[in-house]
């Protein structure tokens, strides 16, 4: 199994939307509806915000979004808020009941 | 509200044993598949294992097959990983999470496991 492509860090100012991308194979985010994304603050457990590609978990803002076009998934985070500042994680079903993530994208608001 | 929660890390020498816990509360334990996922000091989140939710069937990452073991006390509601000939790279504080619907909706606060001499 290898790692989900993240890039290490994307920035926005507040109101700006940011996209961060999430590169796999065919093995994983290209064969599976299964996309899942995680925000993370410091030393703080991830939080789901994205399952299945596009679903968002119930209490979670509608400003995050997700999406996939072929082995690449993306998250969408419209009206950049101070909050939004965090680690960002995606994790795709990769087959037999595991999992793979990214390395993981640092969000700064500008 | 649904809780989990982790204890066991600790600091253990390369090629030692520890038994990570994890206790649920605010959900139907015994309905769900449960994960242990891993985190390096400083680095990016790894799926470890998961077990289903009668505790019948386990998967594992490869780095860790033959090592480490998942088991599941639905009476207890209570989830386990035995961790066997640990290395330095299995260093990381350990979540236990609920699996639903091929995500983790939630996590425990982890546990910090430190191997070393």
């Amino acid at each position: 199994q290898s790692a989900l492509t993240q890039p290490a860090s994307v920035s926005g100012s507040p109101g700006q939307s940011i996209t961060i991308s999430c590169t796999g194979s065919s093995h994983d985010v290209g064969t599976y509806d299964l996309v899942s994304w995680y925000q993370q603050y410091p030393g703080k457990a991830p939080k789901l915000i994205i399952y299945e590609v596009f679903k968002r978990p119930s209490g979670v803002s509608s400003r995050f979004s997700g999406s996939k076009s072929g082995n690449t998934a993306s998250l969408t985070i419209s009206g950049l808020q101070a909050e939004d500042e965090a680690d960002y994680y995606c994790c795709s079903y990769a087959a037999s009941v595991t999992y793979v993530f990214g390395g993981g994208t640092k969000v700064t608001v500008l | 509200e649904e809780q989990l929660a982790e204890s066991g890390g600790g600091l253990v020498q390369p090629g030692g044993s520890l038994r990570l816990s994890c206790v649920a509360s605010g959900f139907t334990f015994s309905g769900y598949w449960m994960s242990w996922l891993r985190q390096p000091p400083g680095k990016g989140l790894e799926w470890v294992a998961n077990i289903k939710y009668d505790g019948s069937d386990k998967y594992y990452v490869e780095s860790v097959r033959g090592r480490f073991t998942i088991s599941k006390d639905n009476g207890k509601s209570s989830l386990y990983l035995q961790m066997n000939r640990l290395r330095a790279d299995d260093t990381a504080v350990y979540y236990c999470a609920r699996a639903d619907n091929h995500g983790w909706n939630a996590w425990g606060q982890g546990t910090l496991v430190t191997v070393s001499s």
